[in-house]
């Protein structure tokens, strides 16, 4: 497609479940990214992938959450155990090269919601 | 430490009427500042971007934003606001050597008709 993907839209998880949520990047970008996007807040930085190197994961809370990217292409971040807290928009982005200057596009994001 | 401030949770402006939204930002090193939309049910695009050169940048719908490095802001005006541009706007910084973007909390600006 045109835009990036994710998948699904909606997800909605027990206490404890493991989850896998899916993004589809725009075709032949070298970078993505994974943000995580609370209630009321600012999207705030996950992870990092240039192609299938997992270049920057500072922002994972916890090691619950676990990215790959084996192909250089589709990416998916997995929540173990999940828990209330990681209830928020999950949302993906990819660009062409590095971040520096180059715009990243946006996926419409996941809304991940732990009962 | 960096740090995006967004003072606005939410402005109401009536449609045809001038708008700004606040953004101030605190690095130690140089930054890029960018401007993204998110339209309600979509996902964010970009609005407009500071990389370097002329500090004031414009939209191709008529925003534009000043960077202003003494007062470490980047504001984003419109002259006469639409009723389509109600929407979220986040203000986000690149710092250099980071691999992310750092955002801020975000202004709702809802125009009236």
């Amino acid at each position: 497609g045109a835009g990036v993907s994710q998948s699904p839209r909606y997800k909605v998880a027990k206490r404890g479940q493991d989850v896998a949520l899916r993004c589809d990047p725009i075709s032949g970008h070298v970078s993505l990214f994974w943000y995580q996007q609370a209630l009321g807040q600012g999207p705030e930085f996950l992870t990092y992938f240039q192609n299938e190197a997992q270049l920057d994961k500072s922002g994972l809370p916890s090691d619950r959450f676990f990215a790959e990217r084996p192909e250089g292409s589709v990416s998916t971040l997995k929540i173990q155990r999940t828990q209330q807290e990681d209830s928020a928009v999950y949302l993906c982005a990819s660009s062409l090269r590095g971040l520096r200057g180059t715009e990243a596009f946006f996926g419409q994001g996941t809304r991940l919601t732990v009962v | 430490a960096q740090s995006v401030t967004q003072l606005d949770s939410q402005v109401p402006v009536f449609e045809e009427a001038p708008v700004e939204l606040r953004c101030n930002y605190s690095s130690s090193v140089s930054v890029y500042l960018f401007w993204y939309v998110q339209y309600p049910n979509q996902g964010l695009q970009l609005l407009l971007k500071y990389l370097s050169g002329s500090t004031l940048v414009e939209s191709i719908n008529g925003f534009e934003a000043e960077f202003n490095k003494s007062q470490t802001s980047f504001h984003l005006r419109k002259p006469s606001v639409h009723i389509s541009d109600t929407a979220e706007y986040f203000c986000a910084v690149d710092q250099t050597g980071a691999n992310n973007l750092f955002f801020g909390t975000g202004t709702r600006l809802t125009v009236i008709p």
